[in-house]
Order: C-alpha cells, then structure tokens, then sequence
C-alpha cells in the first residue's frame, strides 16, 4: 500500500516568507509525528498528533512554528516569516500504535 | 531526558567484512530501542526493534542488536555487510508507554555513516 508522503520534496523560498509543509500519512494511523533533521544530524521532534488533538508540541523552536492536522488524518506544518536557521529538512513520520514509525521521504526546506 | 549517543560518526569496512555499529543512551526510565536506516533520497526505514522479551533482536537485511541494560547498549552488527548497506544509520529510543496511552517520540543519535568498499 502507499506509504507516508510529503509535499513538497524540496522547497526554496526567502528569508521572511511563510512556507508550508504537508504530510499525507498511511492511511488509518492514528498518530503523526514531525521530526526536523539538520544537516549531519539526527532527527529532533517537533510536535505530535494524536488523532487531530495536537498532544506534544514542546518541540517547536519557537512561535513562528504551528501544526495542526484538522481531520486526523494530513498534516500541515506551517514556519512563518522564515528564517535561514530554518533550513532543514523536515520529516514527517506515521504510526498505528507509537511502536513503529513509518517515515515519510522528507521535504527538503531552503531558505535564502 | 533522554539522549543517545553514536560513538562513531563513519564506519569505513569492505565487502563481506563483519561490521558493528555502536549505540549508547540515557534515559531515567524504561525505553524502547530502535534501528533505522536512511538511503540516499529515500525516508527512514525501521530495520529491527527492541520492545521487550529476548535481547538479541533481529532485523531485515541480515541486521542484528542487542540490547544491553546494564551498559545501557544497543549495538548494531552484520555478520558479513554488502555495498547495499552502504547508508546512514540512526539509533532512537522512546519512553514505554505511560498508562497505556501510545505516544512514541523518538529521539535519535546523530548517525553513523556506513561506506562498505569492494
């Protein structure tokens, strides 16, 4: 079956503009979480979703970063007024139970 | 909080070489422990497990771990690695579940790259 997918892949905008990242997760899983890697590093969570209740977000650097994923099923992660700082590449990542996360391929942020 | 830790950034082996990759973490409570593995252009893929029962754990591509409480390990080794396995790896670890609610958060190492030569 279809597996985790993201949109976009890669992504190029300028510093101050507001960008928007979404996941289409497998289908029926009930919790979403959004990592975001940093050039040679490991993923870092950002915030996770239960169903549509948003229940961790204590992982979004700061407010210019929101969620929401208002029918429980895509996800938008959205960074206001981007910052350079703010290029990574963010991952998104799907599970039926929390055990197992199925990783999506990633959308690629760049910000000039 | 929890930490985990990648004692080595690049592992450099040849062709039907054993390799291991080495996995350490912190954590005040019980965790679970996680393998995976990320190709060139292509999204994490889980490779083995630990969630509970016997601590040698075995994954796809002829991976294996084991876990270690009292080193507070989770290792990764291949009896004999192929150029296929040339990837980046990443140990995670997640609390246990408190009260039955699933969570999950991951928290990963930095990586290991794995380059095997022919």
């Amino acid at each position: 079956g279809a597996g985790v997918s993201q949109s976009p892949r890669y992504k190029v905008t300028k510093r101050g503009q507001d960008v928007a990242l979404r996941c289409d997760p497998i289908s029926g899983h009930v919790s979403l979480y959004w990592y975001r890697q940093a050039l040679g590093q490991g993923p870092e969570f950002l915030t996770y979703f239960n169903y549509e209740a948003q229940q961790d977000k204590s992982g979004l650097p700061n407010d210019r970063f929101s969620a929401e994923r208002p029918e429980g099923s895509i996800s938008t992660l959205t960074i206001q007024r981007t910052e350079q700082r703010d290029s990574a590449m963010y991952r998104c990542a799907s599970s039926p139970t929390g055990h197992e996360q199925f990783f999506g391929p990633g959308t690629r942020l760049t910000v000039l | 909080a929890q930490s985990v830790t990648q004692l080595d950034s690049q592992v450099p082996v040849f062709e039907e070489a054993p390799v291991e990759l080495r996995c350490n973490y912190s954590s005040s409570v019980s965790v679970y422990l996680f393998w995976y593995v990320q190709y060139p252009n292509q999204g994490l893929q889980l490779l083995l497990k630990y969630l509970s029962g016997s601590t040698l754990v075995k994954g796809i591509n002829g991976f294996e771990a084991e876990f270690n409480k009292s080193q507070t390990s989770f290792h990764l080794r291949k009896p004999s690695v192929h150029i296929s396995d040339t990837a980046e790896y990443f140990c995670a670890v997640s609390d246990l579940w408190a009260g039955g609610t699933s969570y999950g958060k991951l928290t990963f190492g930095q990586g290991t790259i794995l380059t095997v030569h022919p």
